[in-house]
């Protein structure tokens, strides 16, 4: 079966630069979650997006940004990239409609972001 | 404010034995549960789900769960434990419909020969 697809898998940036993640959710599903997981912690909510609308907002500094687009592929922005956003960022999408809702989830295998 | 809470960091226990992961939640409703599981620099793996229904949930590898509405858990069981279960285990609780989910700090476990 199809899983969420996250790219790339490992990302090394410098501090002060931008990184772009991408995730590609699973065929049909409509919402996008994007989640980041510092080293020793647990995952942490930043944004979510429901039929390319932004749904949900959590804990996402004002250098990120995410949209979805038509295809209902997501991707996160972040600028002026800091030592502290070295983490390992997860993707998840749900399909609203089916029988689950926003809650049947299935995450991707993460991008590691490693800022030097 | 909601909040999920795992009260034990680190636990071990010796290959065979039983185990069993604590789980807190704090929500103004019944939230939907979940229990992942994380190898070292691994994905999330989902190991079981509670929506509604039957309180005791049996989800992958051997493990099952049991929703205690009067003590807001939603502890995790396996009657015999592997070495391959040694990995970092995460509560998840979600509540309305966005979907977002507020994990538990995790339980690292160690499975001792």
């Amino acid at each position: 079966a199809a899983g969420v697809i996250q790219s790339p898998r490992h990302l090394i940036k410098e501090k002060r630069e931008t990184a772009t993640l991408k995730c590609y959710p699973i065929p049909r599903h409509d919402t996008v979650y994007w989640y980041q997981q510092g080293p020793g912690q647990d995952p942490q909510f930043l944004i979510s997006f429901y039929e390319k609308m932004q749904s949900d907002k959590g804990s996402i500094p004002d250098r990120f940004s995410a949209q979805q687009f038509s295809d209902y592929h997501s991707e996160l922005n972040m600028s002026s990239l800091e030592l502290g956003d070295s983490a390992l960022y997860f993707c998840a999408s749900s399909a609203r409609s089916s029988g689950q809702g926003a809650y049947g989830y299935t995450f991707g295998s993460g991008t590691r972001l490693t800022v030097v | 404010a909601q909040s999920v809470t795992q009260p034990d960091i680190h636990i071990t226990v010796s290959e065979g034995a039983s185990l069993e992961l604590r789980c807190n939640y704090s929500y103004g409703a019944t939230p939907y549960l979940f229990w992942y599981v994380q190898s070292p620099g691994q994905g999330l793996q989902l190991l079981l789900k509670y929506f509604s229904g039957d309180t005791l949930v049996q989800g992958i590898k051997g493990f099952e769960a049991e929703f205690k509405r009067s003590q807001s858990s939603f502890n995790l069981r396996k009657p015999s434990v592997h070495w391959s279960d040694a990995a970092e285990y995460f509560c998840a609780a979600g509540a309305g419909s966005q979907g977002n989910l507020i994990f538990g700090k995790g339980t690292k476990l160690s499975v001792k020969p």
